[in-house]
């Protein structure tokens, strides 16, 4: 059985350019959550991905999308980056219908 | 409003000490209440859960609705237990969102 991996590990940016964070599931999960989190800070949800769609939101804007993949794999997507988007973001999986959730390593981006 | 309040950024003990670190929480329902650490250079990992009722290296959570607290003890603390301990609530049975506290760091010294 394989953990929760992301890629990459880290990544630098500028300000207003785009970004793509991705995530791999642990074996046998159908449902992905990704989390920011901030110097210093709990992680925050983001969205939660189950059946390539959309199933739960936390207060970011639309700049921040997702998918998810028939391998149940996610990609984060950010937009137009701010400088307070430099932040460790968290990949999740877990299983509908059960509360654990399986944390990845995080991919840790910073915004110049 | 939902939230995880954790008082404490850090907690300094000395090994055999008893430990407890405090997770209050703001929620009108009935949400289920983790416990996630975080060792040095590891993963996030689920510690405990509240249905589960389970003593996990030894670290025990009682929920309290009354006082909307899970607070996380142990009562001869190890040096290996140092890490980052996050508190964090989930807003329905399935679990969906998790909402973390900022985390209380654990040191233990000998």
């Amino acid at each position: 059985e394989t953990g929760v991996t992301q890629s990459p590990t880290h990544l630098i940016k500028t300000r207003g350019q785009q970004v793509t964070l991705r995530c791999s599931s642990q074996s046998g999960h159908n449902t992905v959550s990704w989390y920011q989190q901030a110097l210093g800070q709990g992680p925050q949800f983001i969205f939660q991905y189950y059946r390539e769609e959309e199933n739960g939101r936390g207060n970011f804007p639309p700049r921040f999308s997702g998918l998810q993949f028939p391998n149940y794999s996610s990609e984060l997507n950010v937009n137009a980056l701010e400088l307070d988007d430099s932040a460790l973001y968290l990949c999740a999986s877990s299983l509908r219908g059960f509360s654990e959730q399986f944390f990845g390593p995080g991919t840790r981006l910073t915004v110049l | 409003a939902q939230r995880v309040t954790q008082p404490e950024k850090l907690l300094s003990v000395f090994k055999g000490a008893p430990v407890e670190l405090k997770c209050n929480y703001s929620y009108s329902g009935s949400p289920e209440l983790f416990w996630y650490v975080q060792y040095s250079r590891q993963r996030l990992q689920l510690l405990l859960r509240h249905i589960s009722r389970e003593s996990i290296k030894g670290f025990t959570a009682d929920l309290n609705k009354g006082e909307t607290s899970f607070h996380l003890k142990k009562p001869f603390a190890q040096e290996e237990d140092s890490a980052m301990y996050y508190c964090a609530l989930s807003p329905h049975q399935a679990g969906t969102a998790l909402i973390f506290g900022k985390g209380t760091t654990l040191s233990v010294s000998s």
